[in-house]
C-alpha cells in the first residue's frame, strides 16, 4: 500500500469546517483513499472512500486532486464530538491488499 | 446491528502468564482482522480471517500469538508467556467480503487494553 503524509495535529473552532489534508504521492491507479477517525479510546470507525471523484455521505466530503497525489477530508460543521485522530489510507478495493496499513493520522481538536 | 464486541475490555496480567481475548464480529461479516494498537501510534495488522481460514499472518504475530476463528465466528487471541513488551490495544474487526475479493469497510470493536505488569 501507499505512504501517506499527514499533520500531525490540527485544531478547528466549533461549527467551522475542518479541512485534513493527506498526502499520498506514490498511490497508484488502481488503490482507493480511505478515511476512518479514532475517538479517544475507541476503535477506528470508517468515515469515506474514493478513487478519484469527490465524495460526499453523512459524515464528510473527500475531495482527491486530479493527479490523486493528495486528497482533503472535509468536516462541514466541527462539533466537539469531532475530536479525534484521522487516519488518511490508501489501498486496493480488490485483488491483495486486505489490511488497513495506519500511519500515525492527525489529531483534530474541535474547540468552543 | 449490535457492531463488533470484545472481551473483556480490560485485562491486567502478570509477565509470563497467558491471556485469551475473544472478539464477536458482526454476524454477516465473513472477515475478521485483528490489530495492535501502542500509545500514540496506529493500530498495527496482525492477522485477518476469512470464515475459518486464516489467511494472512504479520511478521509482529510470534509464536507466543496465536488466534483462531473455529466456526468461522467469534475469534480468539491468545498470548502465551506474555512479556511487558505486549502491553497495547488489541482491535478486532470485521467486514464483509464478497466473491472473496472486494472488501468493503472493517468495522473495529472497543479494543482489549493489555497491561503486563
Amino acid at each position: 500500500d501507499a505512504k501517506t503524509t499527514q499533520p500531525p495535529s490540527m485544531d478547528c473552532a466549533e461549527g467551522r469546517a475542518a479541512n485534513l489534508p493527506c498526502n499520498h504521492s506514490t498511490i497508484s491507479g488502481n488503490e482507493y483513499v480511505y478515511w476512518y477517525r479514532q475517538i479517544h479510546s475507541q476503535g477506528p470507525q470508517y468515515i469515506i472512500h474514493g478513487l478519484k471523484n469527490n465524495e460526499t455521505n453523512e459524515m464528510a466530503s473527500l475531495i482527491i486532486t486530479e493527479d490523486r497525489k493528495s486528497s482533503t477530508l472535509i468536516l462541514p460543521h466541527a462539533t466537539l464530538r469531532d475530536t479525534a485522530v484521522y487516519y488518511c489510507i490508501v489501498r486496493l478495493l480488490t485483488g491483495g491488499g486486505n489490511k488497513l496499513t495506519f500511519g500515525t493520522g492527525t489529531q483534530l481538536k474541535v474547540e468552543l | 446491528d449490535t457492531g463488533v464486541s470484545q472481551d473483556p475490555r480490560h485485562k491486567i496480567t502478570k509477565r509470563g502468564q497467558n491471556v485469551t481475548f475473544r472478539c464477536d464480529p458482526i454476524s454477516e461479516h465473513n472477515r475478521l482482522y485483528w490489530y495492535r494498537q501502542t500509545l500514540g501510534q496506529g493500530p498495527e495488522f496482525l492477522t485477518y480471517f476469512q470464515n475459518e481460514a486464516q489467511l494472512e499472518k504479520s511478521r509482529l504475530l510470534s509464536d507466543r500469538f496465536s488466534a483462531e476463528r473455529p466456526k468461522g465466528s467469534f475469534s480468539t487471541l491468545e498470548i502465551q508467556r506474555t512479556e511487558q513488551g505486549d502491553s497495547a490495544m488489541y482491535l478486532c474487526a470485521s467486514s464483509l467480503s464478497t466473491s472473496g475479493v472486494y472488501y468493503y469497510e472493517q468495522y473495529f470493536g472497543p479494543g482489549t487494553r493489555l497491561t503486563v505488569t
